[in-house]
């Protein structure tokens, strides 16, 4: 079955520099890549999303590149805000499985002020 | 705003009881998830249903059961509850159109099993 795997586990960061989460994956059939925010307190919120016929996709201060050949995509968040401090986690699925999604472990993020 | 909530958002249980965990939606969506999370693990899939009366297992089901009898309701049950079932739960539901959707997450109920 299909294992993601995501660093780093925490991440610390000075408000406004950017911050980079990668995540690998080892089923090349995975084709759908989410990544969900968990702020303290609550359930995770999907962020952004790529599908594998796109290999980059921007939504104002965050982006997520797919590299296939490499089965890793990655998570860049910039001019970070302390706002932006959570949990980010990746995941995959693919279209046999879509309703199951493989989460990777997590990353904690702070951002300093 | 899709809505899920989740009966509690802490728990105390003693080790044999049986436990029943709520989940409920308010949009009609045809998925429903339960997972654990646990610190370096991330989320594991317990159990998912596409359909009121249907469920298939995820990665972790051993040692618990669900329900739904109600598409806005789906319930996670720990027959004889252990200490390593301590952990926080996640329940989520998703549209159900295509398979790769969002998922909407509840708050989490955080069970501690003495």
């Amino acid at each position: 079955g299909e294992n993601v795997e995501q660093h780093p586990s925490t991440l610390s960061v000075q408000e406004g520099d950017s911050a980079v989460i990668k995540c690998t994956y080892s089923d090349s059939a995975s084709n759908y890549f989410p990544w969900y925010k968990q702020e303290l307190g609550k359930g995770p919120q999907l962020i952004i999303d790529i599908r594998s016929n796109v290999g980059e996709k921007k939504d104002q201060r965050i982006a997520v590149t797919l590299n296939k050949t490499a089965k890793h995509f990655s998570l860049h968040i910039t001019e970070t805000q302390p706002e932006d401090s959570a949990v980010y986690f990746c995941a995959a699925s693919s279209e046999e499985y879509g309703n199951k999604l493989v989460f990777g472990a997590g990353t904690i993020l702070r951002v300093k002020s | 705003d899709v809505k899920v909530t989740q009966s509690s958002r802490y728990l105390v249980k003693r080790t044999g009881e049986k436990v029943f965990l709520e989940c409920v939606q308010d949009m009609d969506h045809e998925n429903m998830f339960w997972y654990r999370q646990d610190p370096g693990l991330g989320l594991r899939l317990i159990y998912f249903s596409y359909d009121v009366k249907m469920k298939e297992k995820g990665d972790i089901p051993e040692g618990y059961s669900v329900s739904r009898e109600k598409k806005e309701r789906f319930s996670l049950i720990l027959e004889s509850a252990s200490t390593n079932q301590t952990s926080m739960y996640l329940c989520a539901s998703s549209l159900g159109v295509n398979g790769q959707e969002t998922q909407y997450f509840g708050p989490g109920t955080r069970l501690l099993v003495l």
